[in-house]
C-alpha cells in the first residue's frame, strides 16, 4: 500500500529565503508525482507534475526533483515571498491507479515579510 | 477556459439526512475524481468516473456514491449522514488517463450537526 510522507509538517521562514520541502513515498512504482498548494479553506492548485521518466521540472521560482529509486521528491522554492504562504502537498497515483491520488500530509509554509 | 466548479460551496445538514454535491469539470475533461479532506485523515480518494463509468473506488462505505453524466458533470451522494462526514469535498478533473495533471475545484464544505 502506497504511503506518502512530507517533512517538515510546518516551516516558518523570513521573506527572501530559499527553501526545500520533502516528500517520501514507499512504493517506487509510480507513474508520476504531482505537487499542489492549498490556501486555507480553498481547493488545490497544481504546481508541477513530474513523470516517472523525468528527474526534475521547473516553473518560475519552483523546481521539483524526483528520485524514484529512493522514493523521494523535493520542491525547491527560490526567493520565498509572503504570497507563497500555504500548505504544500505532494501526491502520487498508486501503480495502475489512473487518476486516483495518494496524498502526503502536507507542509504548512509561512513566509514572513 | 473556466475551471472546475463545485456547488454548493457550503452546506449544513443534520445526522441521518442525505446530501448531493455537484461538480462540473473543465470543458473537454472526461475524468472526474472526488476526494474527502478532514483534519484527521487528510485527503482521501473517494472515486473516479470516466465516460460515465466508475473506474476507481476508495475505501469508503456504501453510503458514499456517485455518478457521471454524458456531459461529464458528476454528482456524489452521501446518505444517512454521520458527524464524521463533516469535511471539505473536492473534485478534480483531467483530460484522460493516467499521467495527466488533475485540476481541482474550490470544494464543498459540509458540516453535519
Amino acid at each position: 500500500k502506497q504511503e506518502v510522507t512530507q517533512i517538515p509538517a510546518a516551516l516558518s521562514v523570513p521573506e527572501g529565503e530559499n527553501l526545500v520541502l520533502n516528500c517520501s513515498f514507499t512504493d517506487s512504482a509510480i507513474y508520476n508525482l504531482q505537487w499542489f498548494r492549498q490556501d486555507p479553506g480553498k481547493g488545490l492548485t497544481s504546481l508541477l507534475l513530474i513523470q516517472s521518466s523525468q528527474r526534475e521540472q521547473t516553473s518560475g521560482r519552483l523546481n521539483a526533483s524526483l528520485d524514484k529509486s529512493s522514493g523521494r521528491s523535493t520542491l525547491y522554492i527560490a526567493a520565498s515571498q509572503p504570497g507563497d504562504s500555504a500548505t504544500y502537498l505532494c501526491a502520487v497515483p498508486p501503480g495502475g491507479g489512473f487518476q486516483k491520488l495518494v496524498f502526503g500530509t502536507g507542509t504548512r509554509l509561512l513566509v514572513s515579510p | 477556459k473556466a475551471g472546475v466548479t463545485q456547488t454548493p460551496r457550503y452546506l449544513i445538514k443534520t445526522r441521518g439526512q442525505q446530501v448531493t454535491l455537484s461538480c462540473s469539470p473543465i470543458s473537454g475533461h472526461r475524468s472526474v475524481s472526488w476526494y474527502q479532506q478532514t483534519p484527521g485523515q487528510g485527503l482521501q480518494f473517494l472515486f473516479e468516473y470516466f465516460s460515465e463509468t466508475q473506474r476507481n473506488k476508495g475505501n469508503f462505505p456504501g453510503r458514499f456514491s456517485g455518478r457521471q453524466f454524458s456531459n461529464s458533470r458528476s454528482e456524489m451522494n452521501v446518505s444517512t449522514l454521520e458527524l464524521g462526514d463533516s469535511a471539505l469535498y473536492l473534485c478534480a478533473s483531467s483530460s484522460a488517463g493516467a499521467g495527466e495533471t488533475q485540476y481541482f475545484g474550490p470544494g464543498t464544505r459540509l458540516l453535519v450537526l
